[in-house]
């Protein structure tokens, strides 16, 4: 199994400025995956992070909205920039360990944009 | 193509019953099957899984079936707690695809009433 931390847990922001979330995984993976989830719905794919490499967006999202950063093997962020109310909602991070189809996830940043 | 399709969106079962929540795929070459169980405020977790060279899989008192001819997976929860209130999700990947993408359900809010 895999410790995956995510913080902050929530966050009230005002619009027009930027959050950086972060996520550290307690063993070291080769992808980090980013996920934005609305109250009561499914999960929906930001972005692929690999160490070493540029993240890779999801059709309609873009790395000026959703920056990413992959320092090293165990740990990545996400920021969220210039944002609007629409912005609000769960983002989460998760992470493919041991044989690479088991995923695990953070707890979840809960994001209010004011 | 690319689609998981998961009914239904809601589920109210008295304690001791059971529940059943059903997923269905188009990608024949999906190969890697897993449920996450996701609690308020918590990140999805990994519930159970199952490859299409098996037609059921179980543990405890859950139990994946699966229909490869009718492109089909469910999920059965036996003897339904309170403890099992919770949202569900399918998803289905491709295990050999370098990426771990999952695809996801649209979820299953399931309520487990005393």
């Amino acid at each position: 199994s895999a410790v995956i931390s995510q913080k902050p847990s929530r966050d009230i922001c005002q619009r027009g400025t930027s959050l950086t979330i972060q996520c550290q995984v307690d063993s070291q993976v080769t992808m980090m995956f980013w996920y934005r989830q609305q109250p009561g719905q499914s999960l929906t794919l930001i972005a692929t992070a690999n160490q070493g490499s540029e993240a890779t967006y999801e059709s309609g999202f873009v790395i000026d909205k959703f920056p990413i950063s992959r320092p090293n093997l165990t740990f990545s962020t996400l920021t969220v920039s210039n944002m609007s109310p629409e912005d609000s909602s769960i983002y989460l991070c998760s992470a493919p360990v041991g044989r690479g189809t088991e995923a695990f996830f953070g707890q979840g940043t809960r994001l209010t944009v004011v | 193509q690319q689609q998981v399709k998961q009914s239904p969106q809601s589920l109210i079962v008295q304690k001791g019953g059971i529940s059943i929540i059903n997923c269905a795929y188009e990608n024949t070459a999906f190969d890697y099957f897993p449920w996450y169980q996701q609690f308020p405020g918590k990140g999805p977790a990994l519930l159970i899984a199952i490859r299409p060279d098996v037609s059921e899989k179980k543990e405890g008192r859950f139990t994946i079936s699966f229909n490869k001819s009718a492109k089909q997976f469910s999920l059965h929860i036996m003897d339904s707690q309170p403890g099992d209130s919770a949202t569900y999700f399918c998803a289905a990947s491709l295990s050999r695809a370098s990426n771990y993408q999952l695809i996801w359900g649209a979820g299953t809010k399931l309520i487990i009433k005393p």
